[in-house]
């Protein structure tokens, strides 16, 4: 089941924040955030593994809401190299498929402008 | 650097033709997966390897489609008798753990762009 992104666009002004969102209709174990630019590959951001678990990484963190079976990434201080198409990956390990794939939502476009 | 990598970048096939892009993952590397990325979607999982083993291939969109990673290292994506829809990024990623994307990052490559003609 593909993880539902909102918004599926947005732009900003450098200087100002954002949260991107990513729910899912069945439960959440793992929820990962990656960044694309144009033409070039997915960049990892961070991993979420517990509910209720928040990271930060620079000026970008995250947060992992087990019950709402939702995660959510946010952006503060928004710079232009914070511009592409960021998306998350849900893992669920019991799907019996002897993997650990991960189901990517649809992305959402973020536009940073001076 | 050692990163993934991929080749070719960009591949142009006539409609039938047979293709193969190869993945060359990190070293050391336990786990490989293999996307297929449509113009503005999200990468769609296509199939999984721990080490020399597939096991998963269950995103594989048709019979036509093959992979294989004989090594534990090197893999490659074959697909026969090329199809108008499977033009799209074919992207690789290597995670270090034997649990797939579920505890590590996954290191994706630059892909591969075919075009079907």
């Amino acid at each position: 089941q593909q993880p539902v992104q909102s918004p599926q666009a947005v732009i900003l002004r450098e200087g100002e924040d954002a949260v991107i969102n990513c729910s899912s209709s069945k439960a959440l174990y793992s929820v990962h955030w990656y960044r694309q630019k144009h033409g070039e590959a997915p960049v990892f951001l961070m991993i979420l593994l517990k509910g209720g678990e928040q990271k930060g990484h620079d000026k970008i963190s995250a947060s992992f809401n087990e019950k709402k079976q939702q995660s959510s990434l946010y952006l503060t201080a928004s710079q232009l190299s914070y511009s592409g198409t960021y998306f998350c990956g849900t893992v669920n390990p019991y799907s019996g498929a002897g993997s650990y794939q991960l189901t990517f939502g649809k992305g959402t476009k973020l536009s940073v402008i001076p | 650097g050692a990163g993934v990598s991929q080749s070719p970048r960009y591949k142009v096939a006539k409609r039938g033709q047979d293709v193969a892009l190869r993945c060359d993952p990190i070293s050391g590397h336990v786990s490989l997966f293999w996307y297929q990325q449509a113009l503005g979607q999200g990468p769609e999982f296509l199939t999984y390897f721990q080490n020399e083993a597939q096991l998963d291939k269950s995103g594989l969109p048709s019979d036509r489609f093959f992979a294989e990673r004989p090594e534990g290292s090197v893999s490659t994506l074959k697909i026969q008798r090329t199809q108008q829809e499977d033009s799209a990024v074919y992207l690789c990623a290597s995670s270090l753990g034997a649990s797939g994307g579920f505890y590590n990052e996954q290191f994706f490559g630059p892909g591969t762009r075919l075009t079907v003609l």
